[in-house]
């Protein structure tokens, strides 16, 4: 069964500190993986991956992909109570053109 | 603001009730996506269309269908409703068919069944 599982589930840190974010995933036919942040209502797209090895970087907030072990990390450095949000990992497949979502990571950022 | 249009906000409906779920994409997007979030399931794609057509097909149950009018707006009905089917309902939206492409998301609609 295709599964996307993320890690921690919850993240509690103070302003200033750095997070790595994990999302470790079972799919078959793997095409992308993205990256989403959802405040209080929608989530809004951070990064897509679709190569090993390659960073994507955006300000304070970097990813990276590792199509051989089969996960990927997000990274936020100098973290500010705005990046209080729950992070979504998302990959999707060739076969049937699915998506699947994991459950996400609850980050609080305390001033 | 994302620029995809999603309308009721808000819903509130008894069981065995049927619903209909209005969402608008943005300006030039051809795909929409209907996606369904609870609180003990997270986020769960169910269908894409793309210039009219059905693309793919998530985790969508029968009871639920969705079309794509020529307009490229959507609705997502939900019928034979059970509370199990309370939840958010979002829609977005993106230029090309590749899921891949930047999604812009709705504000959602929340679904209440009684």
């Amino acid at each position: 069964e295709d599964k996307v599982v993320q890690s921690p589930l919850s993240l509690v840190v103070h302003e200033g500190d750095t997070v790595t974010l994990n999302c470790s995933y079972e799919v078959t036919n793997f095409r992308s993986l993205l990256w989403y942040k959802q405040e209080k209502k929608a989530p809004t797209f951070l990064f897509m991956l679709t190569s090993s090895g390659i960073e994507k970087k955006s300000g304070r907030l970097s990813s990276i992909l590792d199509k051989k072990e089969l996960f990927s990390i997000l990274n936020i450095t100098a973290t500010q109570t705005g990046d209080s949000a729950v992070y979504l990992c998302a990959v999707e497949a060739y076969t049937g053109n699915q998506f699947y979502f994991g459950t996400g990571t609850s980050l609080t950022v305390i001033p | 603001d994302s620029g995809v249009t999603q309308t009721p906000k808000h819903l509130i409906t008894a069981t065995g009730q049927r619903v209909t779920l209005r969402c608008s994409p943005r300006s030039g997007d051809l795909s929409v996506y209907w996606y369904q979030q609870s609180l003990d399931q997270g986020l769960q794609f169910l269908i894409q269309y793309y210039n009219g057509e059905e693309r793919a097909k998530g985790n969508i149950l029968e009871r639920f269908s969705a079309q794509q009018f020529p307009d490229l707006h959507s609705e997502l009905n939900l019928s034979s409703l059970e509370l199990g089917d309370s939840a958010l309902y979002f829609c977005a939206s993106s230029r090309g068919q590749a899921v891949s492409y930047e999604q812009y998301f709705g504000p959602g609609t929340r679904l209440t069944v009684t």
